[in-house]
């Protein structure tokens, strides 16, 4: 148990649905992240939080649009998704850049079928 | 750009022998994570190594880092089979009061009784 919490543990959608992933940590961090782990590419940064900031947007394709309501939640809406964007999506959080450990979520299975 | 190379990729061995996996980058930084990652799981953080010449160890594992040469490494020493996992370097760029990690391929790690 890290303190970062992701729902759904698991999600399978189709192409033309929209769901959303959820991320919740309880360790009082200021930044969030969303990555990408997919059987073909190291895992990837996809967006960086910091109190509530978008400070990086990794050339994501628009079909997944990140949400940061406060600097406990993170959400990643997808829409539209392809069936290449299957994978396991997961969250992180760290608290300021002094070389903290970044505590990893226990991800999310995506399927797009 | 960051590029970040581990090697080797697949590592097989026995219990009770030693091993090294190493991590390259390509651009210089001072934070060198390493995480572990079991099948179907999420990432467990090992180590976060802060400066040219740090040594941590924790039970049968080793990280060190020089900056200089920018490589790291992570030994194993005396191996044994719950070790078996995949395991990922990955270098930190600061980032407007986060960090992006930028990861390793990741080594399998297999140790045979």
């Amino acid at each position: 148990e890290t303190g970062v919490t992701q729902t759904p543990r698991h999600l399978v959608m189709g192409m033309t649905n929209k769901k959303s992933l959820k991320c919740e940590q309880h360790l009082g961090h200021n930044a969030m992240y969303w990555y990408k782990q997919s059987a073909k590419k190291p895992l990837e940064l996809m967006f960086v939080y910091n109190f509530k900031e978008q400070t990086e947007n990794n050339s994501v394709p628009s079909r997944f649009s990140p949400e940061c309501p406060n600097s406990s939640h993170l959400f990643l809406h997808l829409h539209t998704l392809q069936p290449e964007d299957s994978a396991l999506y997961l969250c992180a959080s760290s608290q300021d850049i002094s070389g903290n450990t970044i505590y990893f979520g226990e991800g999310s299975w995506l399927t797009v079928v | 750009e960051l590029k970040v190379e581990q090697n080797p990729l697949f590592l097989s061995m026995q219990e009770g022998k030693n091993y090294t996996i190493y991590c390259n980058y390509s651009t210089t930084s001072d934070r060198l994570y390493w995480y572990r990652q079991d099948p179907g799981k999420s990432l467990e953080s090992l180590f976060v190594l802060l400066s040219n010449g740090a040594v941590k160890q924790e039970g049968r594992l080793m990280a060190s880092l020089d900056t200089k040469a920018r490589l790291s490494t992570l030994h194993i020493t005396a191996a044994v089979h719950d070790l078996s996992a995949t395991y990922f370097c990955a270098v930190g760029a600061p980032i407007q009061g986060a960090q992006k990690l930028v990861f390793g391929q990741g080594t399998r790690l297999t140790i045979n009784p």
